[in-house]
């Protein structure tokens, strides 16, 4: 079990779907994050929030449009995606820590997305 | 780039033999995290080294970071069926947050 929820737990979609990813964590962190994570692949950074302001994109397409309404929610809102985007993503929540020694980083179950 | 290699990246061991699994940048790390994931689940935090050298142990679990901060094992004694999973090294470098490229294990009964 996590203490970070993602819902769904698995999606389906279609190439002109709009659709959105949904994270919530009640730790009190203040930094969360979205990860894409393919088979026998590790997790690949995509966005990262701080105090509710985007700190890092890594790049993404802009096809991935994140949003962090609150310090305890996070989302990912799809649009016109690809089947190459098809994974999981995962939602992760830290506290903000100096960087010699990072915090843990809580991961959620994940949203398995399948683009058709 | 920066990269952060793990190797091997399958290993198969029968119940109760030895496991390691190593991880090498290619520069300096400021920390190293190790995380597990199990089949269908998702990565949970093991550890965090920060110190050359250090050495930190969980149970049958032993973790260690190198003297020059670019490299850490991770070795677990008398492995179990419960040991099964990815296993990923994740270190910061400057700005940059890598995960490692991970090693599966399975443990054979």
């Amino acid at each position: 079990d996590t203490e970070v929820t993602q819902t769904p737990k698995h999606l389906v979609m279609g190439m002109t779907n709009k659709k959105s990813l949904k994270c919530e964590q009640h730790m009190g962190h203040r930094a969360m994050y979205w990860y894409k994570q393919k088979a026998k692949k590790p997790p690949e950074l995509m966005f990262v929030y701080s105090y509710e302001k985007l700190s890092i994109n890594e790049s993404v397409p802009s096809r991935f449009s994140p949003e962090c309404p609150n310090s305890s929610l996070l989302n990912l809102h799809l649009h016109a995606l690809q089947p190459e985007d098809s994974a999981l993503y995962l939602c992760a929540s830290s506290h903000l820590s100096p960087r010699v020694s990072d915090s843990p980083l809580h991961f959620g179950n994940g949203t398995r997305l399948t683009v058709t | 780039g920066q990269q952060v290699m793990q190797i091997p990246q399958y290993q198969h061991v029968q119940e109760g033999e030895d496991f390691t699994t190593y991880c090498n940048s290619s520069t300096t790390l400021s920390n190293i995290q190790w995380y597990k994931q199990r089949p269908g689940g998702h990565p949970v935090f093991l550890i965090q080294l920060v110190k050359s050298g250090e050495v930190k142990k969980q149970k049958r679990l032993t973790f260690q970071f190198g003297e020059a901060k670019k490299n850490s094992s991770l070795h677990i004694t008398a492995t179990q069926t419960t040991d099964v999973g990815t296993y990923f090294c994740a270190g910061r470098s400057g700005n940059q947050f890598y995960f490692g490229t991970g090693t599966s294990l399975t443990v054979i009964p």
